[in-house]
């Protein structure tokens, strides 16, 4: 799988949109880029997934380059709640009954502040 | 609650003693992954289970042994461990050919080794 790299850290206001960025310019063509949080002491919660396409759902959305390098988990309007860990991920689908496997980096930990 | 359980949420156990971490899911997938989580850094990923067999042991010491007795349970057997094992266990699974999107992570298990 693809490596990624994302900034350590980033601060965000409440109410105003979070753009976190993640770098995966090794990224090959069945390579998916896939977002997940990790709020404080839980298990990572998935947010969003895609191809090539920019992606929206009730979460967050998706901005991905053309060139497929990089993309931008965009959180709309941050709330408190929305600080956490994310995690940019890029591997392949999963097909049949294999199961694919997440590999984790250190992600990037977004704080939003009143 | 996401569907996956694991208990106990916290555990203290000394050097000596066996203990036990139990997860549970009723959510039909059929792998079953053990992570791993150190203070300030990244998801290890130590064991995976896919239709109840083990197919990665991601070079885990012996002292954790891993058992998966039908495609919804998952425990990690505790024995002998040291200090440096204290940190978050995750538990996660997943549906084969959903992709990383269908992975489902339980709140984990806080163990602290005295």
């Amino acid at each position: 799988d693809a490596k990624t790299t994302q900034p350590t850290s980033m601060d965000c206001a409440e109410g105003r949109a979070a753009n976190l960025p993640c770098n995966h310019s090794t990224i090959s063509g069945n390579e998916y880029v896939y977002w997940y949080r990790q709020i404080h002491s839980q298990g990572p919660q998935y947010i969003i997934h895609g191809l090539k396409n920019n992606e929206t759902n009730e979460m967050a959305s998706l901005i991905i380059t053309e060139d497929r390098k990089s993309s931008t988990l965009i959180l709309p309007h941050a709330t408190l709640r929305d600080t956490a860990v994310y995690y940019c991920i890029v591997r392949v689908e999963a097909g049949g009954t294999s199961y694919g496997k997440l590999t984790f980096g250190q992600g990037t930990i977004l704080t939003v502040h009143p | 609650e996401t569907g996956v359980t694991q208990t106990p949420r916290h555990l203290v156990m000394g050097m000596t003693n066996k203990k036990s971490l139990k997860c549970e899911q009723h959510l039909g997938h059929n792998a079953m992954y053990w992570y791993k989580q150190s203070a300030k850094k990244p998801l290890e990923l130590m064991f995976v289970y896919n239709f109840k067999e083990q197919t990665e042991n991601n070079s885990v010491p012996s002292r954790f042994s891993p058992e998966c007795p039908n495609s919804s349970h998952l425990f990690l057997h505790l024995h002998t461990l040291q200090p440096e094992d204290s940190a978050l266990y995750l538990c996660a699974s997943s549906q084969g050919g959903q992709g990383a999107y269908g992975y489902t992570f339980g709140s984990g298990t806080r163990l602290t080794v005295v």
